[in-house]
């Protein structure tokens, strides 16, 4: 079983909409947890941090269940540039900086 | 701005030929990593460095190897390319100590 993983959609949502996705992952000691996003023929970029007590940037949410071992995020009023595929990353922990990733999910946002 | 440059944006190749991709960064990061990411398999690690002539494989380093000369190129080498090599390959550079990752902007690389 894959230690990172999320559903590849696509999510297929019309602007304005929110959208959420998921990634669980397997590893109950992974310490950190960033979204990154990678247009179409695009290297990925990071898009945020996952804090323990959630954070927000713009119309951006994230959020981290440990219990349940998942991520998420929320985009809220959804523009046609949001269409891309969003990465999950996962560190483990000790110290390690090598991540690992999820398969990305893709959102295409229509008009 | 962290800039991460590859050597080549397409590259074909015949089986058996060796390989080099070459990575460049210029913001003194002392991790690199290369990548190769496939349809529906995403974005697998193949080896990693944290240092110059420092290397660890990640988790496909088969039928690939890797030299770091200078802190700040890193380079991927197929010995002998395979069809099954056909992909897209990306390179990545952190600071140590931090987790972002910058990407350089992919080589896709066709093996015939």
């Amino acid at each position: 079983r894959k230690e990172v993983e999320q559903d590849p959609g696509p999510f297929n949502v019309p602007e304005g909409a929110t959208v959420a996705f998921n990634c669980t992952y397997s590893n109950s000691a992974s310490q950190s947890f960033f979204w990154y996003r990678q247009d179409c023929r695009k290297e990925p970029k990071l898009l945020m941090s996952v804090y323990s007590s959630g954070n927000e940037d713009g119309r951006f949410t994230a959020q981290l269940n440990r219990a349940s071992q998942y991520i998420s995020l929320l985009i809220r009023d959804s523009k046609l540039s949001d269409s891309a595929t969003y990465l999950c990353v996962v560190f483990a922990s000790g110290g390690s900086y090598i991540p690992t990733f999820g398969r990305g999910t893709s959102l295409i946002v229509h008009p | 701005d962290v800039k991460v440059t590859q050597s080549s944006r397409y590259l074909v190749k015949r089986t058996g030929e060796k390989v080099f991709l070459e990575c460049v960064q210029d913001m003194d990061h002392e991790n690199m990593f290369w990548y190769r990411q496939d349809p529906g398999l995403g974005l697998r690690l193949i080896y990693f460095s944290y240092d110059v002539k420092m290397k660890e494989k990640g988790d496909i380093p088969e039928g690939y190897s890797v030299s770091r000369e200078k802190k700040e190129r890193f380079s991927l080498i197929l010995e002998s390319a395979s069809t099954n090599q056909t992909s897209m390959y990306l390179c990545a550079s952190a600071r140590a100590g931090f987790y972002e990752q910058y990407f350089g902007p992919g080589t896709r690389l066709t093996v015939t």
